[in-house]
């Protein structure tokens, strides 16, 4: 079945303490994102990948670091996440092709964190 | 910077009865998308239907369709026939077209979303 996955699905950590969140592709998809979601803000991208090895910021990539070593995997890292980063978090994925067509993005079943 | 707004924070239909979700949005380019997901209790994300800037004609998807309005910049959402399972957060959503310029970024840019109840 194509999907995407992360993990964990739900999460409650403390003030500094680093934490990963995977997300894991089986479609060879060379595109993939994150958003943050949260009440009355909609989502807001993260970072995003174009391929193994090329990732940039998106709108609100402050205290968030990401990695693309492989295609399938898009980890999203919080080195000292504080509380303001608890959100709901999405993965999203997509065949890409540089942005001059368009493909439907697929989204992970999401990522609930809570810092205290 | 592209813009969308959701002026609806709640709304409640009759089931069987039709809905209509507002959005508006605000670009400077000629060419993208825009989207209707839902996302129910579950917080899946489920597209429910596209719409390509350069089509005149309004997309349709089953009980699904909108009134896209290209010169208003306004891409409502309507729901006939509204059954419960149609209850979920509705989030209006962008996307530029034109690689050259979002350099292959796919963003999607949403609006803040609307509520819709279903009454039995």
């Amino acid at each position: 079945e194509a999907q995407v996955t992360q993990n964990p699905r739900y999460l409650i950590t403390v003030t500094g303490k680093k934490l990963t969140v995977t997300c894991s592709q089986n479609m060879n998809h060379e595109y993939m994102s994150w958003y943050r979601q949260d009440p009355g803000l909609g989502l807001r991208q993260i970072y995003y990948s174009m391929n193994v090895e090329v990732t940039d910021k998106g709108d609100v990539p402050e205290g968030y670091k990401v990695s693309r070593k492989e295609k399938r995997n898009f980890p999203l890292i919080l080195e000292s996440p504080s509380p303001n980063q608890t959100s709901l978090y999405f993965c999203a994925s997509s065949p890409g092709t540089s942005g001059f067509s368009y493909n439907e993005q697929f989204f992970g079943p999401g990522t609930r964190l809570t810092v205290l | 910077a592209q813009t969308v707004t959701q002026s609806q924070p709640e709304m409640s239909v009759q089931e069987a009865e039709t809905v209509t979700l507002s959005c508006t949005y605000d670009t400077s380019e000629s060419d993208y998308y825009l989207f209707w997901y839902k996302q129910p209790p579950s917080r899946q994300m489920i597209l429910v239907i596209r719409q390509e800037a350069y089509k005149q004609q309004n997309a349709t998807e089953n009980r699904f369709s909108v009134n896209f309005q290209k010169a208003a910049k306004s891409f409502s959402l309507k729901i006939s026939d509204s059954q419960l399972g149609d209850a979920a957060m509705y989030f209006c959503a962008y996307r530029s077209g034109l690689g050259k310029s979002n350099f292959g970024n796919e963003k999607l840019t949403f609006g803040t979303g609307t509520r819709l109840t279903i009454i039995p």
